[in-house]
């Protein structure tokens, strides 16, 4: 069975620009998570969409945005990236009924803002 | 709000022998659920342990258990017999039942298993 796949692995944009991450999530998961790591402020939860829906969102500006396809693909995006930007992008993916079941993470996206 | 503290940064242990992790959690509610992540320098995140709040019998996975005090709000790991392959950055989380799939981690434990 495949794991998660975060495409691209690393990622170099510059200041002001927009990117855009994609996360596929195991085969029957409906539920994928984004989580944004850096040195500084550590793992924090940037939104969960289940079933197409965003579910739950972190305290993030408007300009992280998400969106999750009908076949449970997700992706992110930020716009007028900042270098506070630059970090390892981790997604989650579950099964996500009404129980919580364990989440599985992908080898994450590198972004570095410059 | 939940938050949860690591107080520990950085640990090391001789292989073979036994270390412990420590977390601490703040939370109002009554049901949720504790993991203990572990993150390699290959930076995947992979669940260690899980822990229900409503049960009361600590779990444990082959040489990883835990001590959960929920009255104190605490949540440990112990590693017995460290192996060179447990060398990685732990981080402690915590998830509301029925929250959805929103974890809240910890700042980390990086721990070192020497020879």
């Amino acid at each position: 069975k495949a794991g998660v796949t975060q495409t691209p692995r690393y990622l170099i944009k510059t200041r002001g620009q927009q990117v855009t991450l994609s996360c596929s999530p195991i085969s029957g998961h409906r539920s994928v998570s984004w989580y944004q790591q850096t040195p500084g402020q550590g793992l924090q939860f940037l939104f969960e969409y289940f079933s197409e829906t965003q579910r739950n969102k972190g305290n993030f500006p408007g300009r992280f945005s998400g969106r999750q396809f009908s076949n449970s693909r997700s992706e992110m995006n930020v716009s007028t990236l900042e270098l506070g930007d630059s970090a390892l992008y981790l997604c989650a993916s579950s099964l996500g009924g009404t129980k919580n079941t364990e989440a599985f993470f992908g080898q994450g996206t590198r972004l570095t803002v410059v | 709000a939940q938050t949860v503290t690591q107080s520990q940064p950085e640990m090391s242990v001789q292989e073979a022998e036994t270390v412990t992790l420590s977390c601490t959690y703040d939370t109002s509610e009554s049901n949720y659920y504790l993991f203990w992540y572990k993150q390699p320098p290959s930076r995947q995140m992979i669940l260690v342990i899980r822990q229900e709040a409503y049960k009361q019998q600590n779990a444990t996975e082959n040489r990883f258990s835990v001590n959960f005090q929920k009255a104190a709000k605490s949540f440990s790991l112990k590693i017995s017999d460290s192996q060179l392959g447990d060398t990685a950055m732990y981080f402690c989380a915590f998830m509301i039942d029925g929250g959805g799939n929103k974890l809240t981690f910890g700042t980390g434990t990086q721990l070192k298993v020497e020879l």
